[in-house]
């Protein structure tokens, strides 16, 4: 059963500083995985989509990175800014075109 | 892409009563999905809608109690039935879109039951 862990769970940085979020999964056989970004009370925003086939995406000042056969993606964020203070959820699609998810690193960003 | 919205965006309702979550995207997908986030949680899938069929649901959900309809491509309903304040959470609709598989989120519904 595919299990998807995200680290750490909760991350406060000063503004500017670049940073990396982890997240690892058990199964290798994934057919994507998605970053998340989620305002509280809100829904859910797609940052980057990372096919299995695909070693890294890039927008803007984030990137994210898929080594499959070790189970593991992060999410680089570059020069932070008080407006990414945010949850980032991480998930994997099954061969089922579920998505298992994370449970979230929460950020802050501190001005 | 695609754009999912998703009525109505909050409520606030009486135990024992049901409610009904529309969801519109602005594209014919293949799949849509239902989710419910309790608070501080992450994302739970509740069920699949499927076009033309009855919903595929995950384990501890149940259709008397979550009925979903799907009566075309662009458009699903989820109903919470027989309210408990249990069910107070933030319900989403999702949509796989494109050749890549995408996944896109409505905004949500956040309910309260008192």
């Amino acid at each position: 059963k595919q299990e998807v862990t995200q680290i750490p769970a909760a991350l406060s940085v000063p503004e500017g500083e670049n940073l990396v979020l982890n997240c690892s999964f058990t199964d290798s056989a994934i057919y994507n995985l998605q970053w998340f970004r989620q305002d509280p009370g809100k829904g859910l925003t797609s940052l980057l989509l990372i096919q299995s086939s695909q070693r890294e995406q890039t927008s803007g000042r984030l990137n994210a990175s898929l080594d499959k056969s070790s189970g593991r993606s992060t999410l680089y964020i570059a020069a932070s800014q008080p407006g990414d203070s945010a949850t980032y959820l991480c998930a994997v699609m099954d061969s089922n075109y579920q998505l298992i998810w994370g449970a979230g690193t929460k950020l802050i960003i501190k001005p | 892409s695609a754009v999912i919205s998703q009525k109505p965006s909050r409520d606030i309702c009486q135990r024992g009563t049901s409610l009904t979550i529309q969801c519109q995207v602005d594209s014919q997908v293949t799949m849509m999905f239902w989710y419910r986030q309790q608070p501080g949680q992450s994302l739970t899938l509740i069920a699949t809608a499927n076009q033309g069929s009855e919903a595929t649901y995950e384990s501890g959900f149940v259709i008397d109690k979550f009925p979903i309809s799907r009566p075309n491509l662009t458009f699903s309903t989820l109903t919470v039935s027989n309210m408990s304040p249990e069910d107070s959470s933030i319900y989403l609709c999702s949509a796989l879109a494109g050749l890549s598989y995408e996944q896109y989120f409505g905004p949500g519904t956040r309910l309260t039951v008192t």
